[in-house]
């Protein structure tokens, strides 16, 4: 069954380094998106991607973080100074179809912890 | 702004017991309700979904029925198992918006 995968699983990183996370979507996917969750609280929608070109972003969003597909298989999400509060399980996520009426089908997730 | 809110956990449970995870939500207009299931290890996968007032999701075993009258979007199972454990995420989308909007999670344990 198709997947999306992540890498790294974890990532341990000094706090004002650039992280870089990255995400396989399944191949005939159109949407691509990320989300984070910090330990204990809810998930919480980043940005969404589609046509080469972000759609969609949250508030948390800022200029700290950048979105790139840069070939045809790789989703990346990159942070370029990070901060305590950065630390998090990242998931990536794709569909077919615009998220609001088809499946969302997500990674397992790549946990950064910034020290 | 939207926002779900999920019956706090952990819940534990014995094999065959009867499960009720409350979940209601506040939005506007009419979303797409879905629960969510992350197993150890494993990303979050779509378990059912309702896209409409009195429609009833289920998959698996578990039913959901949203309730517009009471904005509410509860996951029951009738008799679970041990390998039902898990977080359980449940959310919403907008009609117009991109984006899903979830709840904090609720650990199930079933232990046998």
């Amino acid at each position: 069954e198709p997947e999306v995968t992540q890498t790294p699983s974890h990532q341990v990183t000094q706090m004002g380094q650039e992280v870089i996370l990255r995400c396989v979507p399944i191949s005939n996917h159109l949407y691509f998106y990320w989300y984070r969750q910090i330990l204990g609280q809810k998930v919480e929608f980043l940005v969404s991607f589609y046509n080469n070109e972000i759609s969609e972003k949250s508030e948390i969003f800022d200029d700290q973080f950048s979105v790139e597909r840069p070939d045809g298989s790789n989703f990346t999400l990159k942070i370029r100074s990070t901060k305590l509060e950065d630390s998090a399980m990242y998931f990536c996520a794709s569909s077919e179809v615009q998220q609001g009426t088809g499946e969302l089908f997500f990674g397992e997730g790549s946990r950064l912890t910034v020290l | 702004g939207d926002s779900v809110t999920q019956m706090e956990g952990p819940v534990t449970l014995s094999e065959e017991a009867f499960l009720t995870i409350n979940c209601t939500y506040t939005a506007t207009g009419y979303p797409s309700l879905f629960w969510y299931v992350q197993y150890p290890g494993e990303g979050l996968q779509l378990l059912l979904k309702a896209t409409k007032a009195d429609d009833k999701g289920s998959n698996k075993g578990f039913e959901a029925t949203y309730r517009k009258e009471t904005t509410s979007f509860h996951l029951e199972k009738g008799s679970v198992q041990v390998s039902d454990s898990a977080v359980y995420f449940c959310a919403l989308s907008p009609g117009s918006a991109r984006q899903l909007t979830f709840g904090s999670g609720t650990q199930l344990t079933v232990l046998p």
